[in-house]
This record gives structure tokens, sequence and C-alpha cells, in this order.
């Protein structure tokens, strides 16, 4: 059954430190988005992503975000200069159209000490 | 806004018993309405997808139901097993732009054998 997956599953890295989050979506799929879920809380909209480029965005995801899919097959979310209120867990989703089901990745654990 | 509500906030049962959890929710516009499991630690996987024209839909044991005009769905879970021990999701779709997914808070549901 095809899968999203996502690497690495769980990062650490300091504060201030620049991270990217990967993602290879399911190959037939077009739309693509990271969620996030900070612990104990519920799922978050970071950003969409539809041909090529950011189709819609949460006041979450400010100037220290920016998103690529910089060969067709990675989708990628760059946290800029981290903060340790970005630790939480990071989805990746993809589906072909908007009344199809989403299929998740695993997630990345960010962990910012 | 855009809000989905779900209740209990968590649940406990045993196992063989049968639950049924709440979901309501102000989405505007409305595309369509999703029910997640989502295990600790994991993405969330899909259980069920409905449109405004559907009122019932089943997956297995697990059986959602959708009232448009009062915007109200429930999941209900027969026969529950211990592996359905789980965060079960509410997730309304925006209707028109990228489909955007509302997520609700979670029912935490937890079966004892």
């Amino acid at each position: 059954e095809p899968e999203v997956t996502q690497t690495p599953s769980h990062q650490v890295t300091q504060m201030g430190q620049e991270v990217i989050l990967r993602c290879v979506p399911i190959s037939n799929h077009l739309y693509f988005y990271w969620y996030r879920q900070i612990l104990g809380q519920k799922v978050e909209f970071l950003v969409s992503f539809y041909n090529n480029e950011i189709s819609e965005k949460s006041e979450i995801f400010d100037d220290q975000f920016s998103v690529e899919r910089p060969d067709g097959s990675n989708f990628t979310l760059k946290i800029r200069s981290t903060k340790l209120e970005d630790s939480a867990m990071y989805f990746c989703a993809s589906h072909r159209d908007g009344n199809t089901e989403a299929f998740f990745g695993q997630g990345t654990r960010l962990t910012v000490v | 806004k855009n809000q989905v509500e779900q209740s209990p906030q968590s649940l406990i049962i045993l196992e063989g018993k049968n639950c049924t959890l709440q979901c309501n929710y102000t989405v505007s516009p409305f595309s369509n309405l999703r029910w997640y499991k989502q295990d600790t630690g994991r993405g969330p996987v899909s259980l069920t997808i409905m449109t405004f024209s559907e009122n019932t839909k089943s997956n297995g044991r697990y059986t959602a139901t959708l009232d448009a005009d009062t915007k109200q769905s429930s999941l209900h879970i027969t026969a529950s097993q211990l592996s359905d021990s789980a965060s079960y999701i509410c997730v309304v779709s925006v209707a028109g732009g990228y489909n955007k997914l509302i997520f609700g808070a979670g029912t935490r549901l937890a079966v004892h054998p």
C-alpha cells in the first residue's frame, strides 16, 4: 500500500539552528500539506502546497518557515531559526484531490533545546 | 471561525462494549467530514470520509453518521477491541481552495480488558 514517508523520525536541535524536515508524498498525489501537533494538543494546519507553490498558510507559518519541492518527489519544511515553542510532531500529508483520503506520514518529532 | 468540537474528551470502556463519539462543527463552506484514528506518536489514519449528501458510512466495526443540517457527526465503534485504544479525531474539510483540514482535539479512547 502506498504511504507517505518522513525523515528523520526524531530530530533534536539547539535553539536558533536551522532544521529541514523531509517528506516523500505518494507519487500520484497533487496536494501536499504540513501539519504540526504540540504534545497533548490537537493537530494544526501549517501550509498547503499545490502546483509547485504555496496555496494557503496559517498564521503559525511565519517567515521562519518555508517549504520546497526541490526534485519532484521530496517535499521539505525548513525552519530557519528554531525556537523552543517549535518543539512538536510535524506531519506531512498528501492527497490526490479534495474528496479523497489524505494520507499522513508517521511524523517527525522535533525537539528544540 | 471554523471550529470542530469533540466530546467526550476521553472515554474508558471494557473490551467488547460499544461506544459513540460525538463531533460538532462550524466550518463553512463545508466540503467533507472525516474521522481519523491516531495511535500515540503516529500519524492519523483515515477511517471514513463523508460528503454533504451522505448520512452514514461504515468501515468494519466503525460507523460514522453525518447530519449536515445540525452540523453534527458521530462515530460508533462496535464490539471494541484492545487495539481500538487510540485518539479518534473528527476532521472537516473546507470547500474551495485547497481543502484545508480543520482538526478537532480528538477523543482519547481506552479499551480495558
